[in-house]
């Protein structure tokens, strides 16, 4: 699995978009990126995934470099609910054999949202 | 999304007890289920990938006669810790992931909320 380069901690004020760069230089052309989330002492949760195209749900929006070396995840409008480490992580398609499918986990960027 | 639970949430032993760890996959089958571990202030790291009904795969550096892992049926996975030391004292967290069929890859993987062992 391609690795990926986060920085290591960030701010942003609240209610103010946060935006986290991701690099993955190594990806492949069938690998896709995922952005999980751990706050404190509970389980990873799940923010949004891509492959070529910009995706958007109702947590964040993911945008994807053409060349899909970089990625950066948007919060549009963040809370101090958002204070979190979050997780770039660069994923092979699980449901196409022997295209990988762990979850490896780097440092991530730890993001303090403050009043 | 679909959820996973752990039990206990928390556990305290001493040193050379065993202890198992549950990972129960609620309201969904699970054909695979990941086992992490992570220290205070680090990431989360894998231990191990279990397919229901196999033997678990073990990532390099991991000892599987320490860290018994079963998984017996679709929605149940345990982790044992034998013998443990103050040293595997950690937070253990299990992930599942939905039976899956063709097409693109999705958010097939659900996570639990974690088990803190304290190793006295």
């Amino acid at each position: 699995d391609a690795k990926t380069t986060q920085p290591t901690s960030m701010d942003c004020a609240e209610g103010r978009a946060a935006n986290l760069p991701c690099n993955h230089s190594t990806i492949s052309g069938n690998e896709y990126v995922y952005w999980y989330r751990q706050i404190h002492s509970q389980g990873p949760q799940y923010i949004i995934h891509g492959l070529k195209n910009n995706e958007t749900n109702e947590m964040a929006s993911l945008i994807i470099t053409e060349d899909r070396k970089s990625s950066t995840l948007i919060l549009p409008h963040a809370t101090l609910r958002d204070t979190a480490v979050y997780y770039c992580i660069v994923r092979g398609n699980p449901r196409i054999y022997n295209q990988g499918g762990k979850l490896i986990f780097g440092q991530g960027t730890e993001l303090s949202v403050k009043p | 999304g679909a959820v996973v639970s752990q039990h206990p949430s928390r556990v305290i032993c001493k040193s050379g007890t065993s202890v198992k760890i549950e990972c129960r996959s609620l309201d969904f089958q699970a054909t695979t289920m990941f086992w992490y571990r992570q220290f205070p202030k680090k990431s989360l790291m894998l231990m191990a990938t279990s397919n229901e009904g196999s033997k678990a795969t073990y990532e390099q550096g991991v000892e599987k006669d320490k860290f018994l892992i079963n998984h017996a049926s679709l929605t149940l996975s345990t982790l044992t810790v034998t013998s443990a030391h103050p040293e595997d004292s950690s937070f253990y967290i299990c992930s599942a992931r939905v039976g899956l069929a063709g097409g693109e890859s999705g958010n097939e993987q659900f996570f639990g909320p974690g088990t803190r062992l304290t190793v006295l």
